[in-house]
């Protein structure tokens, strides 16, 4: 069965601070991978897909930026992060059989 | 463009009475309707979803959702709350995996 991971569970970091979340899936190949930010008390807004390594399409220009280094894995960056970036963020891959997406655990940011 | 609206920020209900959490959508076709739920701190797990078909839906936990066309909406619903249906629940609609859009969420507590 497929799997899907994201680390670390919770970070807290200072303004300015660089940034890298990763998102790893298991039991499937070349899915389609996702990011998705939520504020607090608000739906969730995508802001990057990816549909193949080196693929990245960005929804929303923002401070952050996406990579697919490998089939599998995912990875959300920032060079410096702005007090605005806190929330929580998760990843998603979708079973294209089923033309499904499906959620990681997330990522709860905190920025001071 | 596709949009999803969920009008109740927040249902309160007693535990063993019934449920139903409102959503409708805007799109210009049949879309892929989804329900999803997602516990403080945790990701969203799929409940259900509609792509063609019996508008009546069966999900996990015991929801249900019917699609109704000429109202454009896709309700959940559940006959019998249980204390550990507090949870926040998303409608989402989607025309493919990489085109979903998700509503703000309802936030339901759940009353002994």
């Amino acid at each position: 069965s497929q799997t899907i991971h994201q680390w670390p569970a919770t970070l807290v970091q200072p303004v300015g601070s660089p940034l890298s979340l990763e998102c790893t899936v298991e039991g499937t190949s070349n899915p389609n991978l996702y990011w998705y930010r939520q504020a607090a008390g608000r739906g969730l807004q995508l802001l990057f897909y990816s549909v193949g390594i080196g693929q990245i399409s960005s929804e929303v220009p923002q401070n952050l930026s996406a990579s697919r280094p490998q089939d599998r894995q995912f990875i959300l960056s920032s060079k410096k992060l702005l007090l605005s970036d806190s929330g929580f963020y998760l990843c998603a891959w979708n079973d294209l059989s089923a033309d499904t997406q499906y959620f990681g655990p997330g990522t709860r940011l905190t920025v001071l | 463009a596709q949009s999803v609206t969920q009008p109740d920020i927040h249902i309160t209900v007693s535990e063993g009475a019934s449920l139903e959490l409102r959503c409708n959508y805007s799109y210009g076709a049949t879309p892929y309707l989804f329900w999803y739920v997602q516990s403080p701190g945790q990701g969203l797990q799929l409940l259900l979803k509609y792509f063609s078909g019996d508008t009546l839906v069966q999900g996990i936990k015991g929801f249900e959702a019917e699609f109704k066309r000429s109202q454009s909406s896709f309700n959940l619903r559940k006959p019998s709350v249980h204390w550990s249906d507090a949870a926040e629940y998303f409608c989402a609609v989607g025309a493919g995996s990489n085109d979903m859009r998700f509503g703000a969420g309802t936030r339901l507590t759940v009353k002994p």
